[in-house]
């Protein structure tokens, strides 16, 4: 099993909808949690911190499961320029090491 | 700032060739990592380092070596190309205390 798991997609989904995914992590005692997002040839770039109460920012609300050790993102109002990769990125130790998922592609069609 | 740069932007090598893909950032953040990306596997660490003198092993450290002599620098070397290594390479930076890593650009390396 790996250490976080994402659902690969592609998600497609209309401009204006509304799309969630998952991302499951191993390690109960994992601290740090965060969605990146990486376009189409380009470098990853976080998006947000998820926090253990649950955060929002703007469209897009993360939540963090801790009970069920996961993570989710939920994006209200699909644009066309969310169309990307999204990461999701865990601390699964003390360790200096963040562990990566394979990413979810959303694909946001007019 | 010009953040995390990596240079090449692309290299072609054959197996056996040694190369070194350079980093560096203008931040001053202590950590600096170097990451490989294969469709469908994300972003598996090579090596990392938590300041100058100090490096240690990621996950998929073979085949790889890495020094950090300044704060600003951290190459990557190839010791002896496989095709197994063809990939997409990237360098990031994040301050201590901080989970926010900086990436840069990206070498697209292809072994023959």
């Amino acid at each position: 099993r790996k250490e976080v798991e994402q659902d690969p997609g592609p998600f497609n989904v209309p401009e204006g909808a509304t799309v969630a995914f998952n991302c499951t992590y191993s390690n109960s005692a994992s601290q740090s949690f965060f969605w990146y997002r990486q376009d189409c040839r380009k470098e990853p770039k976080l998006l947000m911190s998820v926090y253990s109460s649950g955060n929002e920012d703007g469209r897009f609300t993360a939540q963090l499961n801790r009970a069920s050790q996961y993570i989710s993102l939920l994006i209200r109002d699909s644009k066309l320029s969310d169309s990307a990769t999204y990461l999701c990125v865990v601390n699964l130790s003390a360790g200096n090491m963040l562990t990566f998922g394979g990413g979810t592609r959303l694909m946001v069609k007019p | 700032n010009a953040g995390v740069t990596q240079t090449p932007k692309f290299q072609v090598l054959k197996t056996g060739q040694s190369m070194t893909l350079q980093c560096a950032q203008d931040m001053n953040h202590e950590y600096m990592s170097w990451y490989r990306q294969d469709p469908g596997m994300g972003l598996r660490l090579i090596h990392y380092s938590v300041g100058a003198g100090i490096t240690d092993q990621g996950e998929v450290p073979n085949g790889y070596n890495v020094s950090r002599s300044t704060t600003e620098d951290f190459p990557l070397r190839l010791l002896s190309a496989a095709p197994s290594q063809t990939s997409v390479y990237f360098c990031a930076s994040r301050k201590g205390g901080s989970y926010e890593q900086y990436f840069g650009p990206g070498t697209r390396l292809t072994v023959t």
